[in-house]
């Protein structure tokens, strides 16, 4: 049980397009959704916390504009890194919790993002 | 403010030996602590986890990790090491009581296992 899946795990686009990356519950359903980035050899970085119908709390320093996140169902949560730059490359990780404090979060299997 | 420190970027151990990666943390409430192992490419998988209950928590792959207050401290050990157990592992606390469960990471520890 508790699978979150990440899609696509792959992407590849060129400078100022967008990028969406899904990440869903699969077999239970996520109150609240974490994302996370993570450079190569460095810890994750919580970049937002979202819970279903609400708007996301961004950390301090990441620019909600730049990466818009979308919590429409309680399966279902969505990042779109918008104007995307080649400083924008990293790997996105989710994560959901089945209850409001998110005492236990389940990890997806991240997204590989290449802007050219 | 909470916090959480791994003690070595990249420990390595022979096959069947002790495996040790220590964690420190400092939080201002009890804390909930967490292990969790990444495999190259991959997402978090949970290896175990503290809520305040038994101080040794027993987690999947034969690890297990103490809580001892005293020490701020919630090394994870297993008694001996499989060449499947190299991987990167983090050490997390939660914010649990008054930030929505956030997590803080540690900066991670690679194990590496020599044949």
């Amino acid at each position: 049980g508790a699978v979150v899946s990440q899609h696509p795990s792959w992407v590849i686009c060129k400078s100022g397009t967008s990028v969406k990356i899904e990440c869903r519950s699969l077999d239970f359903q996520a109150t609240t959704m974490f994302w996370y980035r993570q450079f190569p050899k460095q810890s994750l970085m919580l970049m937002a916390t979202s819970n279903e119908g609400s708007k996301a709390t961004y950390e301090q320093g990441v620019e909600k504009d730049k990466f818009l996140i979308n919590h429409a169902s309680l399966t279902l949560s969505t990042l779109t890194v918008t104007s995307a730059h080649p400083e924008d490359s990293s790997f996105y990780i989710c994560s959901a919790s089945e209850d409001e404090g998110g005492e236990t979060q389940y990890f997806g299997p991240g997204t590989r993002l290449l802007v050219l | 403010a909470q916090s959480v420190t791994q003690l070595g970027s990249h420990v390595s151990v022979s096959e069947g030996a002790l495996v040790l990666l220590r964690c420190n943390y400092s939080s201002s409430v009890p804390p909930y602590l967490f292990w969790y192992v990444q495999y190259p490419n991959q997402g978090l998988q949970l290896l175990l986890k503290y809520t305040s209950a038994a101080t040794l928590v027993k987690g999947i792959n034969g690890f297990e990790a103490e809580f001892k207050k005293s020490e701020t401290s919630f090394h994870l050990t297993k008694p001996s090491a499989h060449m499947s157990d190299a991987a990167e592992y983090f050490c997390a606390v939660s914010l649990l009581y008054n930030q929505g469960g956030k997590l803080i990471f540690g900066q991670g520890t690679e194990l590496s296992v020599k044949p």
